[in-house]
């Protein structure tokens, strides 16, 4: 049972350039999340799906955009990438009617 | 608004020493609250939750916490650190909200351990 599985593991960008990370859950959640982890900042939540077929903004979706592709997958896409968008990604998922959040082991982005 | 707070960024102890890492939190109904930890370069892992009932809950490797909503706080204890707990743990505050889970985190503390 693989859980929540991200790809890609690390990634060094160019301002400017455009990428995709990839999410992917085997659990059956309906809910899927994408959070940005920043030193001293803890985990902030860039865009959640409640459902299949639906995306939100979260506290900082600037400069980034989702697709909830099906209910196991939900992708996070950078059409610009900016220095200020280094950070390490989490994505993460729950199930209908509970609380307790599931996350894959992050991607590493650095944009130079 | 919601909100957690951790006061110490950065905590050390000694090998075989007890540990309370605090955590405090604004909600304005009974929240949903829960302790994770990541060690370096991985995901995070949910060391234990609070729902409801007991105030005293058990979580995995030996870490318990206790609920006091007379002061929003969720502190998370061990009565004797090992040095594989080095790592750095969140609390967060947690809140269904049309079927999903909305999860706000405190920053973090992290927390060394000295041989």
């Amino acid at each position: 049972n693989a859980g929540v599985t991200q790809t890609p593991k690390f990634q060094v960008l160019k301002t400017g350039q455009s990428m995709t990370l990839q999410c992917a859950q085997d659990m059956n959640h309906n809910s899927m999340y994408w959070y940005r982890q920043d030193p001293g900042m803890g985990l902030r939540l860039i865009y959640y799906s409640a459902s299949e077929g639906t995306t939100d903004k979260g506290e900082v979706p600037n400069g980034y955009n989702v697709s909830r592709l099906n209910k196991r997958e939900f992708s996070l896409r950078l059409e610009s990438a900016a220095p200020s968008q280094t950070s390490v990604y989490f994505c993460a998922s729950t199930g209908r009617g509970t609380t307790e959040a599931f996350f894959g082991q992050g991607t590493r982005l650095t944009v130079v | 608004a919601q909100s957690v707070t951790q006061p110490d960024i950065h905590i050390t102890v000694s090998e075989g020493a007890s540990l309370e890492l605090r955590c405090n939190y604004s909600y304005g109904a009974t929240p949903y609250l829960f302790w994770y930890v990541q060690s370096p370069g991985q995901g995070l892992q949910l060391l234990l939750k609070y729902f409801s009932g007991d105030t005293l809950v058990q979580g995995i490797k030996g870490f318990e916490a206790e609920f006091k909503r007379s002061q929003s706080s969720f502190n998370l204890r061990k009565p004797s650190v090992h040095w594989s707990d080095a790592a750095e743990y969140f609390c967060a505050v947690g809140a269904l909200s049309g079927g999903y889970n909305k999860l706000i985190f405190g920053a973090g503390t992290r927390l060394a351990v000295h041989p």
